[in-house]
């Protein structure tokens, strides 16, 4: 098994571009969240999946956008990318609740923009 | 406002020496508590969790943390350190009215000398 996997690794973009960043598991596992890494703060959680057609916000939703068509994968979305999302980006899965089940994180994606 | 604290940026420790990372929270209930480690330019790895019962759970790598809930903290432990857990770890919680939201600390990054 791969495990959680993020794409792409490093990405810069200018003020006010939009891009996806994209992640993918192949374990089947129902739960899916994104969390950015800012130093000194620990990780955020930015949106979550229960499940393929359900998600809803984290702490930190505004500026960011995710569907969740298939169990696979779960893209996040920046619309209108702002310097203060620059940031590493982390993406994981668990097995159902993550009060139950261990999260599994993929190794992370680091946006620079500028 | 949910919360978690991890008071030391940094701890130094001796190989061979029991270290402590300290972590309390500020959660409404009785929350599920968690420690990740997170190895340079990597993912998060989960450690341990406490749900309910005994108050000192162990888990992955000899390291164990004991909740003590008057004081509502969930410290991280290991009896000798090995130079091998030099890492950023992180305390998570997880509040009973949302169990698919989580909340991280800034993280400790722990330095073991040989």
């Amino acid at each position: 098994n791969a495990g959680v996997t993020q794409t792409p690794k490093f990405q810069v973009l200018k003020t006010g571009q939009s891009m996806t960043l994209q992640c993918a598991q192949d374990m089947n596992h129902e739960y899916m969240s994104w969390y950015r890494q800012d130093p000194g703060m620990g990780l955020r959680l930015i949106h979550y999946s229960v499940g393929a057609g359900i998600t809803d916000q984290g702490e930190v939703p505004n500026g960011y956008n995710v569907s969740r068509s298939t169990t696979e994968d779960f893209p996040l979305r920046l619309l209108s990318a702002a310097p203060s999302q620059t940031s590493v980006y982390f993406c994981a899965s668990s097995r159902g609740e993550i009060s139950s089940y261990e999260q599994y994180f993929g190794p992370g994606t680091r946006l620079t923009v500028t | 406002a949910q919360s978690v604290a991890q008071p030391e940026d940094q701890v130094n420790v001796a190989e061979g020496n029991p270290l402590t990372v300290k972590c309390t929270y500020s959660v409404s209930g009785n929350p599920y508590l968690f420690w990740y480690v997170q190895y340079p330019n990597r993912g998060l790895q989960f450690l341990l969790k406490y749900i309910t019962g005994d108050n000192l759970v162990k888990g992955s790598y000899g390291f164990e943390a004991e909740f003590n809930k008057s004081q509502t903290s969930f410290h991280l432990k290991k009896p000798s350190a090995l130079v091998s857990d030099s890492a950023l770890y992180f305390c998570a919680v997880s509040p009973l009215y949302n169990f698919n939201k989580f909340y991280f600390g800034s993280g400790t990054k722990l330095n073991v000398k040989p």
